[in-house]
């Protein structure tokens, strides 16, 4: 069954300081990717997803991830984090019927200023 | 611009009652989802449906059912509240026009049972 993990549940970097947080998924055969941020008493929403093509991927609020086939790895990364980015970040893999994706745990990221 | 709105972002209802959780979307996509989400555990998948009428068990369907109406709302029902159903519920919505496209979340509605 495929699954994804997080590595961490929380994470926290300093104001300016490099932002890092981990997925990877369990699959034989490369899945369709995504990052959603999560912030209080909001819903979820989409950073960047990755289906297919250039696997450094750009999304909202200078954040990019990159697909590593070969680690099964689609991490995330913003060279300098801000005070607005504290959330909850969930990374996610679809490959199956009707849409249906698999969502990891989560990381909550703090920002210290 | 996209929007799923769930008609209230917190209830609080009594074990033994039966509760509705209400989810509209306004931009014509085909599928729709009910996550729960609780600390530690992230999202997991109710029930889905991918047509009027038609709906499938997601992962932790046990206490819940689901109705799909119209194609625009999609109904969440906890048929006799229990506590252990409290948490914070995720209706989600997606297009089948474009494969893989990701889901629209509303902004979720906190249950507590007691």
């Amino acid at each position: 069954a495929q699954s994804v993990t997080q590595l961490g549940s929380h994470v926290s970097v300093s104001e300016g300081a490099l932002v890092l947080l981990r997925c990877n998924y369990s699959s034989s055969v490369p899945p369709y990717l995504f990052w959603y941020v999560q912030y209080p008493n909001q819903g979820l929403q989409l950073l960047l997803k990755y289906t297919t093509g250039a696997t450094l991927v750009k999304g909202i609020n200078g954040f990019e991830a990159e697909f590593k086939k070969s680690e099964t790895s689609f991490h995330l990364t913003k060279p300098s984090a801000h005070m607005s980015d504290a959330a909850e970040y969930f990374c996610a893999a679809g490959k199956t019927s009707y849409d249906k994706v698999i969502f990891g745990p989560g990381t909550s990221l703090s920002v210290i200023p | 611009d996209v929007k799923v709105t769930q008609s209230s972002r917190y209830l609080v209802k009594r074990t033994g009652e039966k509760v509705f959780l209400e989810c509209v979307q306004d931009m014509d996509h085909e599928n729709m989802f009910w996550y729960r989400q609780d600390p530690g555990l992230g999202l997991r998948l109710i029930y889905f449906s991918y047509d009027v009428k038609m709906k499938e068990k997601g992962d932790i369907p046990e206490g819940y059912s689901v109705s799909r109406e119209k194609k625009e709302r999609f109904s969440l029902i906890l048929e006799s509240a229990s506590t252990n159903q409290t948490s914070m519920y995720l209706c989600a919505s997606s297009s089948s026009r474009v494969r893989n496209q990701p889901q629209h979340f509303g902004d979720g509605t906190r249950l507590s049972i007691l």
